[in-house]
């Protein structure tokens, strides 16, 4: 069966440091890995997405994420936080191999705080 | 990429009454799928609607309390029936689209 764990529940860093908000998953087929992001009372909104053509993954608004299949990650990154990226951070995983095909089962999600 | 119109987008409603949510796509999709987002929480799949078939149900989801309408390959409707106010979340909707799936705004539900 397929999850998706998101190591931590609430990261807080300050602007203009790096983010990094950590995702493993388990896939019993080739999964295809997500990143949303949730403003507050907003819609969600599609980062970035990751099919197997490249393990490193850019996205919107400057963020990227890495597929490491030896551990089972797909970490989401980002140089340089900016205020605007407060928000509540997804890492979803879609399995196409079973009969449930186009299936998204979420991490339980992460809220990123970022301090002036 | 695909468009999607979802209403209400927030109603109040009384325990024991029934609400219905629309989907609507501006572009022919196979598949929709409908969400449940709880307070403070993840999103969960409620079920996958297909046109011309009835929807498959996740687990610990039914039918009688979440029938599921798909009369076109644009439009969708989700009837959340014999509320509680345990059915209070947020219900989006969600396509497949080339490069991930998009959602609907959602539709956020008190029931009191």
């Amino acid at each position: 069966a397929q999850s998706v764990t998101q190591l931590d529940s609430h990261v807080s860093v300050s602007e203009g440091t790096p983010v990094l908000l950590r995702c493993n998953y388990s896939s019993s087929y080739s999964p295809s890995l997500f990143w949303y992001v949730q403003h507050p009372n907003k819609g969600l909104q599609l980062l970035l997405k990751y099919t197997s053509a490249a393990t490193l993954v850019k996205g919107i608004n400057g963020f990227e994420a890495e597929f490491k299949k030896s551990e089972t990650s797909f970490h989401l990154t980002k140089p340089s936080a900016h205020m605007s990226d407060a928000a509540e951070y997804f890492c979803v995983v879609s399995d196409y191999g079973s009969s449930n095909t186009g299936k998204l089962i979420f991490g339980q999600g992460t809220t990123l705080q970022v301090k002036p | 990429s695909a468009v999607i119109s979802q209403k209400p987008s927030r109603d109040i409603c009384q325990r024991g009454t029934s609400l219905t949510i629309q989907c609507q796509v501006d572009s022919q999709v196979t598949m929709m799928f409908w969400y449940r987002q709880q307070p403070g929480q993840s999103l969960t799949l409620i079920a996958t609607a297909n046109q011309g078939s009835e929807a498959t149900y996740e687990s610990g989801f039914v039918i009688d309390k979440f029938p599921i309408s798909r009369p076109n390959l644009t439009f969708s409707t989700l009837t959340v029936s014999n509320m509680s106010p345990e059915d209070s979340s947020i219900y989006l909707c969600s396509v497949e689209i080339s490069n991930g799936y998009t959602f609907g705004s959602g539709t956020r539900l008190t029931v009191v």
